[in-house]
């Protein structure tokens, strides 16, 4: 079964600094890899998705992630952040070439202080 | 294009009644997902049905937990005899197919179990 770590409970950061959120997975096969972002009360939104292809992924609100498959991350960033990108944010996965059961992180909670 | 919709956006119940929530995915699609998130915690899968048929129900609890999927109307999760351990946002996604495509999700339904 597959498996999603986020080992960052929160991240602290001031505005306009760069950001950069964990996430490790595991799987014995192949995986397609999401992120997505939770602002308070709200349902989830897709950041970005890695499917195949090139392994830097870029999504909306200026962010980006990079697939490593040796070290089985998928870190999202951004370079400077906004007071707006202050959110929760959850990695997960799908197995590929399966219909989507989708495993979620624990979440990264992204405090950006003014 | 309406988004994933679901309602009520909160429900409270006392302990023993029952909790019907709804989901109605975006226009064409027929897939349908639902997932809880417990307080301070990742979303967990419950459920995938398509149009009339369960495919996979291996993240519902054994008892009290029922989803449908009609072929006409929303998607319906219930709870039966809710407990206070049962209080968490609920979230449905929708896609137009399995694989990899994009999940969308809704906004929630809070339960708040007294």
């Amino acid at each position: 079964a597959q498996s999603v770590t986020q080992l960052d409970s929160q991240v602290p950061v001031f505005e306009e600094a760069p950001v950069e959120l964990r996430c490790n997975y595991s799987s014995s096969v192949s995986v397609y890899l999401f992120w997505y972002v939770q602002y308070p009360n709200q349902g989830l939104q897709l950041l970005l998705k890695y499917l195949s292809g090139s392994t830097l992924v870029k999504g909306i609100n200026g962010f980006e992630a990079e697939f490593n498959k040796s070290q089985t991350s998928f870190h999202l960033r951004k370079p400077s952040v906004h007071i707006s990108d202050t959110a929760e944010y959850f990695c997960a996965v799908i197995l590929s070439g399966g219909y989507q059961k989708v495993t979620f992180g624990t979440g990264t909670k992204l405090q950006v202080i003014p | 294009n309406a988004g994933v919709m679901q309602n009520p956006r909160h429900l409270v119940r006392r302990r023993g009644q029952e909790a019907r929530l709804r989901c109605s995915p975006m226009k064409g699609h027929s897939h349908v997902y639902w997932y809880r998130q417990l307080p301070e915690e990742g979303l967990k899968f419950m459920v995938y049905l398509q149009k009339e048929n369960i495919i996979d129900e291996s993240g519902m609890p054994k008892e009290r937990f029922s989803a449908e999927f009609p072929k006409e109307g929303p998607s319906i999760l219930r709870i039966q005899q809710v407990v206070r351990g049962d209080s968490a946002a609920y979230f449905c996604a929708s896609s137009p197919s399995g694989g990899e495509d994009t999940q969308y999700f809704g906004p929630g339904t809070r339960l708040t179990v007294l």
